[in-house]
């Protein structure tokens, strides 16, 4: 079965450590990769995504994320986190052969940045 | 900028009433989903539309049902609340073609007493 696997439930950083969140996935076939953000507060917004191209793909507030096919894995990373990146974060993938469009999403991991 | 609406931010309703959860969106997006989130658990597909009046189930459909009948609005209906469906309920839509890149409203907290 399809599936999406989010290693880390809870995160605690200091302000300016790194960050790597693990994602994997089960799928046959292509696949689409996504990150989204949820802020406190605030509805999901998307990250980044990566559908086809360069695995290495940047997204907003210099969030990163690589897609390694022979690992199943697409782990987003962040040099030197913020206090403003407290938020809790979703990876979600979809077969890219769909015609429904589907995601299935990770349980999610809830990032605690420290001042 | 797409945009996706939902009727209310928080919904208090007793056991047993019948619950409507609209969502409307203005990007002409095709499909349309209604997920309920949950802590641990993620966010898990109750059900989605791929176009008008047609309608899927998802993972989680026992006691919900859904209504399409216009383009732009996705309702989703608790026939019979119960306590266990006390919840954050998302919307989303997409385009059917192309990334599937997903639009998520700002969600309805629904508590069931």
């Amino acid at each position: 079965a399809q599936s999406v696997s989010q290693h880390n439930h809870h995160v605690i950083l200091s302000e300016a450590a790194s960050l790597e969140l693990g994602c994997n996935y089960s799928y046959g076939g292509t696949v689409n990769l996504f990150w989204y953000v949820q802020y406190p507060g605030q509805h999901l917004q998307l990250l980044l995504k990566y559908f086809s191209g360069d695995p290495l793909v940047k997204g907003i507030k210099g969030f990163e994320a690589e897609f390694i096919k022979s690992k199943f894995s697409f782990n987003l990373r962040k040099p030197s986190v913020q206090w403003s990146d407290t938020a809790e974060y979703f990876c979600a993938a979809a077969s890219g052969s769909s015609n429904t469009g589907k995601l299935i999403f990770g349980q999610g991991t809830t990032l605690q940045v420290k001042p | 900028d797409v945009k996706v609406t939902q009727s209310s931010r928080y919904l208090v309703k007793r056991t047993g009433e019948k619950v409507f959860l609209e969502c409307v969106q203005d990007m002409d997006h095709e499909n349309m989903f209604w997920y309920r989130q949950d802590p641990g658990l993620g966010l898990r597909l109750i059900y989605f539309s791929y176009d008008v009046k047609m309608k899927e189930k998802g993972d989680i459909p026992e006691g919900y049902s859904v209504s399409r009948e216009k383009k732009e609005r996705f309702s989703l209906i608790l026939e019979s609340a119960s306590t266990n469906q006390t919840s954050m309920y998302l919307c989303a839509s997409s385009l059917r073609t192309g990334s599937y890149e997903q639009y998520f409203g700002p969600g309805t907290r629904l508590t069931v007493t």
